[in-house]
């Protein structure tokens, strides 16, 4: 079956710490989308990317970072720079014309130890 | 700018009854984009409905119906019969016609139903 795979569900991050939160799509998509949900404030952009090796920066980019080297994968980076990391991360995917609605991994769960 | 509202933070109903969750959205476009997606306990977002800004008719699928009226900004959505499996957040999004991979989120409905 096609669909977005996030791993790992859970993780943790010590201070100072970079952490790299996977996702993965097999729905043949050019654009992907990470986002962060926090209780009571939806969901914000950080970064998305419509092709390979291009992408932009959301509402919420600073202490991230991504890369766009396959069409497949989205890899978002929590650098040391995030201050307040704990939070709901979310990825999704379109096909990136005609407004398609996305569709969501089932998220990673990040806490700091 | 483009802001969706979703004043309802969370909602509580008995099983069987009717509810409505309510959607407000802002936007100078004249050509946009309306969801509605359903986030269960599990976390992933589930697409419901889209609707372009051309297209006024209410839809009906099954138990859900959404009335969507552009003279008040609005795109709500009502749960007639409501089930415990409806129990979830909501979310309503707004995606503009020029950036089309933009989509702006309201901050949710949480709905709990009752047995």
């Amino acid at each position: 079956d096609g669909g977005i795979t996030q791993s790992p569900k859970y993780l943790f991050r010590k201070e100072g710490q970079n952490v790299t939160l996977s996702c993965e799509q097999n729905l043949n998509h050019d654009a992907m989308y990470w986002y962060r949900q926090d209780p009571g404030q939806g969901l914000r952009l950080i970064y998305y990317s419509q092709i390979v090796n291009d992408f932009q920066k959301g509402d919420i980019a600073e202490g991230y970072s991504v890369s766009r080297e396959k069409k497949e994968s989205f890899p978002l980076t929590v650098t040391s720079a995030q201050k307040n990391p704990t939070a709901f991360y979310l990825c999704a995917s379109n096909p990136g014309t005609g407004h398609q609605p996305q569709h969501f991994g089932d998220g990673t769960r990040l806490s700091i130890l | 700018a483009q802001k969706v509202t979703q004043a309802q933070t969370k909602i509580s109903v008995v099983e069987k009854e009717d509810v409505t969750l309510d959607c407000v959205y802002e936007t100078r476009d004249t050509t946009y984009y309306l969801f509605w997606y359903k986030q269960p306990p599990s976390g992933e977002l589930v697409f419901l409905i889209r609707r372009n800004s051309f297209d006024e008719q209410n839809e009906i699928s099954g138990r859900y119906s959404w009335n969507f009226q552009k003279s008040t900004s609005s795109f709500n959505f009502t749960i007639t019969a409501s089930q415990v499996v409806d129990s979830a957040v909501y979310f309503c999004a707004l995606a503009q016609y020029v950036k089309s991979n933009q989509f702006y989120f309201g901050t949710g409905t949480s709905l709990t139903v009752i047995p």
